[in-house]
């Protein structure tokens, strides 16, 4: 498909755990951004990537989470010793340059048990 | 502090009426909105936008203003169609930080046939 992907689309883990959540981009678009969304609340920015470079990680909680984008499309985003508090949907979009829309895609749905 | 406010949680409204979603804003700064439109399970999607420079943008059945003075903003659906049932998103972006978009809680919109 054309879309942004992400894989997968539902993470169960225990608490303390490690887990890697994967986003497929739009080929092309050099701008990707990592969104967390909890249960009635709006999205909340983690993470911008322009290329391979993070310009913009203001919004990681704490240092438990990092991401990375090695070669300028797939990005990873890695959430260490994991906590309740980190059950959310993790939303990536990308775009086509750091201002146009984004295009979403349908998230992964993490529940740290 | 919510800096992008969705006041009611929900609207229902009859097939071919017209669907009012309203947004307000506290920060100045903005200068770019956006409305995204979220079914279940999947990511949200674009919708559409307006610059602070222009007070309307309209693009099919969907119109958007903006009242600057008043830090508030407005989606028009219409007519209302039953696959317009959704959450819809106002999004903000800072002028001094363009790559972060602020969400508000979402309106989740049920059109009845």
């Amino acid at each position: 498909g054309a879309g942004v992907s992400q894989t997968p689309s539902n993470k169960v883990t225990e608490k303390g755990k490690y887990v890697e959540l994967r986003c497929d981009p739009i080929s092309g678009h050099t701008a990707l951004y990592w969104y967390r969304q909890s249960l009635g609340q709006g999205p909340e920015f983690l993470i911008y990537f322009q290329g391979t470079g993070a310009a913009d990680d203001s919004g990681l909680p704490n240092d438990r989470f990092f991401a990375v984008r090695p070669e300028g499309s797939v990005s990873t985003l890695k959430i260490q010793r994991t906590e309740r508090g980190d059950s959310a949907v993790y939303l990536c979009a990308s775009s086509s340059t750091g201002i146009s829309p984004l295009h979403f895609g349908n998230g992964t749905r993490l529940t740290v048990t | 502090d919510q800096q992008v406010k969705q006041n009611s949680p929900s609207l229902s409204v009859q097939e071919g009426r017209i669907s009012i979603l309203n947004c307000d804003y506290t920060n100045s700064m903005f200068d770019y909105f956006l409305w995204y439109k979220k079914y279940p399970a999947e990511g949200p999607t674009f919708l559409i936008s307006i610059s602070s420079i222009k007070d309307k943008n309209e693009d099919g059945r969907f119109t958007v203003f903006l009242n600057k003075s008043a830090k508030h903003l407005s989606l028009h659906i219409v007519p209302s169609q039953p696959g317009d049932s959704a959450v819809y998103f106002c999004a903000a972006r800072n002028a001094g930080n363009n790559r972060k978009l602020i969400w508000g809680l979402g309106t989740s919109l049920a059109v009845n046939p």
